[in-house]
């Protein structure tokens, strides 16, 4: 399978633990976001990569979380002192770099859904 | 005020009808948008992207209307497979970051 993947597909924790999520996006995509959605809501932008340099990152992202790109391959979000408010299902996509068009096509993996208890 | 505003729904359809329903977003400057599917606990898949007035793809249809800022979805010939959330995005920046809308429900019942 050459689409984008995500580890682990699901994970329940308890408040004030840390978690780590893994995405793989597909092959020779620059481009790497994390969004997050929790229900009856659409995905919420998170933070995003252009090879290996963090670009951007939204105010949802608190100093708890970080994100990493190192080699501009996988990429990890981390999560510190989880509180049930983190409780969501968190996303990753990746896209080409075409350079052409705004808006390039996001292709997204399956989701690590988490649960704070 | 959100940058991409959907109704919820749930948009009732008997299969073999047609249903349509609208976005409206925000950013006057946005250039391309996508309607994204998404089933129940599973991630969005791409279903179109419209980059001018509109596109067509088999039993679906999506129209741009850049003076009023909204984009439309409509589905012919429903199928009980249809059945979804549907969910309009718009690219918020330059750099492709993409704002999604709550969804709209859509239900195909025999």
């Amino acid at each position: 399978d050459t689409g984008v993947s995500q580890n682990p597909r699901h994970k329940i924790t308890k408040r004030g633990q840390n978690v780590t999520f893994r995405c793989d996006p597909i092959s020779e995509h620059n481009r790497l976001y994390w969004y997050r959605q929790t229900l009856g809501q659409g995905p919420e932008f998170l933070t995003y990569f252009q090879n290996e340099a963090q670009l951007e990152k939204s105010r949802l992202l608190s100093d708890r979380f970080s994100a990493e790109r190192p080699k501009g391959s996988f990429s990890t979000l981390e999560i510190q002192r989880t509180e049930q408010g983190d409780s969501a299902m968190y996303l990753c996509a990746s896209s080409p770099l075409t350079g052409t068009t705004v808006g390039d096509t996001q292709y997204f993996g399956p989701g690590t859904r988490l649960t704070v208890l | 005020r959100k940058e991409v505003e959907q109704d919820p729904g749930p948009f009732n359809v008997p299969e073999g009808a047609t249903v349509a329903f609208n976005c409206t977003y925000s950013n006057s400057a946005s250039q391309s948008f996508f309607w994204y599917r998404q089933d129940c606990r599973k991630e969005p898949k791409l279903l179109m992207s419209v980059y001018s007035s509109g596109n067509e793809d088999g039993r679906f249809t999506a129209q741009l209307n850049r003076a009023s800022q909204y984009i439309s979805l409509l589905i012919r010939d429903s199928k009980l497979s249809d059945s979804a959330t549907y969910l309009c995005v718009a690219p918020s920046d330059s750099w492709g970051k993409l704002q999604f809308g709550a969804g709209t429900q859509v239900v195909v019942t025999p």
